[in-house]
């Protein structure tokens, strides 16, 4: 147990469906990610949020949308998947975006999704 | 294009020998790499973590750090089964964001009994 915690943990969904994934951090942390493993992928980082605020969008599309309300709880909102968005969506905390040890990442358990 | 790149495997090797896992990175400016362990269907856990040139050790691991070779490696002492997971390398490449870790494939070490 981290202190990262996401949930649905498993989510089906079709392509036109609207669906959100939660994750919490009780760390104190200042700073979630957001990222996506696929299979015999490296982890994709997609967004990043610093104190609320998100410094880095990595490219990603728009039917993904993010949403950090607090420097606890960050949301990625689902409208319009495509089957080839299947994977698993870990969201990461750290306490110090800028370097150094607070910089260390702790994951989530992740979300399994599957787009029919 | 910030790489970090690891031999997929698999790795294997006998219960109670020692495993070395390597990683290159192609970002000279990194500062801070990591070492971590993702069981299969599970999330990635942090094993260690590295800043300066040289070893770092915590029990059973051993962290190594050549920044003018830019690699990163992993030794494992004493191998148990239960070890037997993907171990993904993480270098942090600085940005105006501050922190942005680019990760390797991973290695997949598998420990027979």
């Amino acid at each position: 147990e981290t202190g990262v915690t996401q949930t649905p943990r498993h989510l089906v969904m079709g392509m036109t469906n609207k669906k959100s994934l939660k994750c919490e951090q009780h760390l104190g942390h200042n700073a979630m990610y957001w990222y996506k493993q696929s299979a015999k992928k490296p982890l994709e980082l997609m967004f990043v949020y610093n104190f609320k605020e998100q410094t880095e969008n990595n490219s990603v599309p728009s039917r993904f949308s993010p949403e950090c309300p607090n420097s606890s709880h960050l949301f990625l909102h689902l409208h319009t998947l495509q089957p080839e968005d299947s994977a698993l969506y870990l969201c990461a905390s750290s306490q110090d975006p800028g370097g150094g040890a607070g910089e260390t990442q702790y994951f989530g358990p992740g979300t399994r999704l599957l787009v029919l | 294009q910030k790489e970090v790149e690891q031999n997929s495997g698999p790795l294997s090797v006998p219960e109670g020998a020692i495993a070395s896992l390597n990683c290159t990175y192609s970002d000279r400016g990194s500062q801070s790499f990591f070492w971590y362990r993702q069981y299969s269907g599970k999330s990635p856990e942090l094993i260690m973590s590295i800043y300066s040139n040289g070893d770092k050790e915590d029990g059973r691991f051993t962290a190594q750090l050549n920044k003018a070779s830019q690699y990163v490696s992993l030794l494992i002492r004493d191998s148990q089964p239960s070890d037997s997971a993907t171990y993904l390398c993480a270098v942090n490449s600085p940005s105006h964001a501050g922190n942005m870790l680019t990760f390797g494939g991973g290695t997949r070490l598998m420990v027979k009994p």
